[in-house]
């Protein structure tokens, strides 16, 4: 059964660089598309961007700012996004799709950051 | 980018009612449209893809139907555990967008 475990810093300071890595278990990262998706009251649910094993596409409204990687030794994928602000505070998930209808399953448990001095 | 809208924001309902759960989209998206449901605290769970396929393991009193820009979602007979959050999802071009979600609770 696949599983996907989020992790990181629950608190990062603005400007800064918030750093999340996704841990999959029961399956393999070389396979499929791997996602982040954020929510916040206010916005909802934001889909960031995805990687897989030949590239990435990232969410226009973000892409300045983000970066995903794979790391295929680990079983994980990454995201950093750069120069927060209160804006970013959310709850992230990770989760995995296929290239086809790229609807999104499983869903990691998801993780709050929150972005504050 | 495409907006995705639903109907109602939220609705009250009573165990075995018929459930209906409305997403249009800003412009046509054919059938590229997913539905989530989504408990407090939990992280969304799929349900249905490419409109009208049911998900792995997703009771079949879950339905969705649709394409172009007007889908909806039933559940015909509503259960304990199908009071949650519904929200759609397009993956038709990018930026993917989700809906602002439905809550289903108990009347």
């Amino acid at each position: 059964q696949v599983q996907l475990q989020e992790s990181g810093p629950g608190l990062v300071k603005p400007s800064e660089t918030l750093s999340l890595t996704c841990t999959l278990s029961g399956g393999s990262i070389s396979s499929y598309y791997w996602h982040w998706i954020r929510q916040t009251p206010g916005k909802g649910l934001e889909w960031i961007g995805y990687i897989y094993y030949s590239g990435s596409k990232y969410n226009p409204s973000l892409k300045s700012r983000v970066t995903m990687s794979l790391d295929t030794s680990k079983n994980q994928f990454s995201l950093n996004l750069t120069s927060v602000t209160a804006a970013d505070t959310a709850v992230y998930f990770c989760a995995r799709s296929s290239g086809y209808t790229y609807a999104l399953d499983p869903w990691g448990q998801g993780t709050l950051v929150a972005v504050s001095s | 980018d495409i907006q995705m809208t639903q109907s109602p924001s939220s609705l009250s309902a009573s165990v075995g009612d018929r459930v209906t759960i409305t997403c249009r989209a800003s412009q046509n998206i054919n059938n590229y449209l997913n539905w989530y449901q989504q408990k407090p605290g939990k992280a969304p769970k799929l349900l249905i893809y490419a409109a009208s396929t049911l998900h792995s393991g997703v009771p079949s009193r879950f339905s969705g139907s649709g394409s172009g820009t007007d889908f909806t979602l039933t559940i015909s007979s509503l259960q304990p555990e199908d009071f949650a959050s519904y929200s759609c999802q397009h993956t038709f071009n990018y930026p993917f967008t989700f809906g602002p979600g439905t809550k289903v609770d108990l009347k």
